[in-house]
């Protein structure tokens, strides 16, 4: 069954550096997602993609993240200059139509 | 601004105990209401989504319901296997796909 993969599992970084997620969502699908949970919180949506570009954004995704998709395959969020706030979950989803599917997330942690 | 709530926070079931969990939402035009389920550590997995008030799916023990101010999941003679936090999370016609969660509702059956 296809599925949504997420690339590291686990990220550990120093305050103010900055970091790629990588994401390589189900083939077929057209749109394309960032959220983040924050440990015991929401699932809280971040971005969307389509056609490619930003599609929608949250007040969360401020001019610290950004996403590409450099190729036919991948997708990345990228966070510049990160804060100890930003520690969480990152989940990247697809969907083909309404039916978002969700990978396994990265687990973000910063020092 | 489109709402999700989850009751009860935290549900503990016998093995075989029947029961139900409630998503009440308020939403500027529903496109669909998604329920998934989310194990510890992992990505959301998809349930099932609902369009339209009076629908109803299933699989396997569950069970999920629609009104037009909140859905239900009903459990069946749960497994404890079934143990998970379960996800409620709504999309709005006219925006780009994102989801709005709730905070979820975690059940522990108990063999």
């Amino acid at each position: 069954e296809p599925e949504v993969t997420q690339t590291p599992s686990h990220q550990v970084t120093q305050m103010g550096q900055e970091v790629i997620l990588r994401c390589v969502p189900i083939s077929n699908h057209l749109y394309f997602y960032w959220y983040r949970q924050i440990l015991g919180q929401k699932v809280e949506f971040l971005v969307s993609f389509y056609n490619n570009e930003i599609s929608e954004k949250s007040e969360i995704f401020d001019d610290q993240f950004s996403v590409e998709r450099p190729d036919g395959s991948n997708f990345t969020l990228k966070i510049r200059s990160t804060k100890l706030e930003d520690s969480a979950m990152y989940f990247c989803a697809s969907s083909r139509r309404t039916e978002a599917f969700f990978g396994q997330g990265t687990r973000l942690t910063v020092v | 601004e489109d709402q999700v709530t989850q009751s009860p926070e935290a549900l503990r079931l016998q093995e075989g105990e029947s029961s139900s969990l409630n998503c009440s939402y308020t939403v500027s035009g529903l496109r669909g209401l998604f329920w998934y389920r989310q194990d510890p550590g992992k990505g959301p997995e998809f349930l099932f989504t609902l369009y339209s008030a009076g629908e109803e799916k299933e699989k396997e023990r569950l069970k999920a319901t629609l009104t037009k101010k909140e859905s239900f999941l009903h459990i069946t003679a749960p497994k404890p296997e079934d143990s998970a936090t379960y996800l409620c999370a709504v999309q709005s016609s006219g925006n780009t796909g994102k989801l709005i969660f709730g905070q979820g509702t975690t059940l522990q059956v108990k063999p």
